[in-house]
């Protein structure tokens, strides 16, 4: 894998289903993992920063998980809500410096 | 709320007519990323400031300027914006130039060339 990768594109949910989606991302010179929430006209906000291979985080109802070796994170939501409607975000930090790699994102809609 | 703020959201231009965008940040952040996102495309970084030291992006076009007066405020000139350049355009700030710290994220300006 060159690029970071997300997957779905979209995806259309109701209400109180569990939901999870993929990032994969070039495992060799990793150095970090982010996760962003964009919701439409607001500003993308962190959900997850994450390091470690293994590394689990969770957040509510949203959790995620990390695996380096691999090239791939998880983010997972529990019972999703219409106020999940968002675009979700992955980023890989593939240096020290602060740049980072987006991919495309997943649009994710829950239905009432 | 301490906060990054962008504007104006929405900015429509000529092509050819130089355009800034503006963002301000009341975090004290010493880091800033100015980032492009084209539809339906990955948000891509064009330059960073660490503190006063300005970062380019290898490919990032020559038509695409920054400043950084102080710490608080940042802007993204075009000089001289062309159909390509309609994009969201995304400020962001963090606490220190490692990809292990949080950024975060204004609103973003839409921008229109005509």
């Amino acid at each position: 894998i060159l690029n970071v990768e997300q997957s779905p594109q979209s995806l259309h949910v109701q209400e109180g289903d569990s939901t999870n989606f993929t990032c994969s991302f070039p495992s060799s010179n990793f150095y970090a993992l982010h996760w962003y929430r964009w919701e439409t006209a607001k500003s993308p906000e962190a959900l997850f920063v994450m390091t470690l291979n293994g590394d689990e985080k969770k957040k509510g109802r949203i959790s995620a998980t990390l695996n380096t070796k691999e090239g791939y994170s998880y983010l997972y939501i529990k019972g999703s809500q219409p106020e999940d409607s968002a675009t979700y975000l992955c980023a890989r930090g593939g240096t020290s410096y602060g740049k980072l790699t987006f991919g495309q994102g997943t649009i994710l809609t829950v239905h009432p | 709320d301490a906060m990054v703020i962008q504007n104006p959201r929405y900015q429509v231009t000529q092509f050819g007519k130089p355009v800034t965008l503006s963002c301000s940040q009341t975090l004290n952040h010493n880091v800033m990323y100015w980032y492009q996102q084209k539809s339906s495309q990955a948000p891509k970084l064009l330059f960073h400031y660490y503190d006063k030291d300005f970062n380019n992006e290898a490919d990032t076009p020559d038509n695409f300027q920054s400043r950084r007066p102080n710490t608080s405020f940042c802007f993204l000139d075009i000089r001289s914006p062309g159909l390509g350049d309609a994009a969201m355009y995304l400020c962001a700030t963090s606490l220190r130039q490692e990809s292990s710290y949080e950024q975060y994220f204004g609103p973003g300006t839409r921008l229109t060339v005509t």
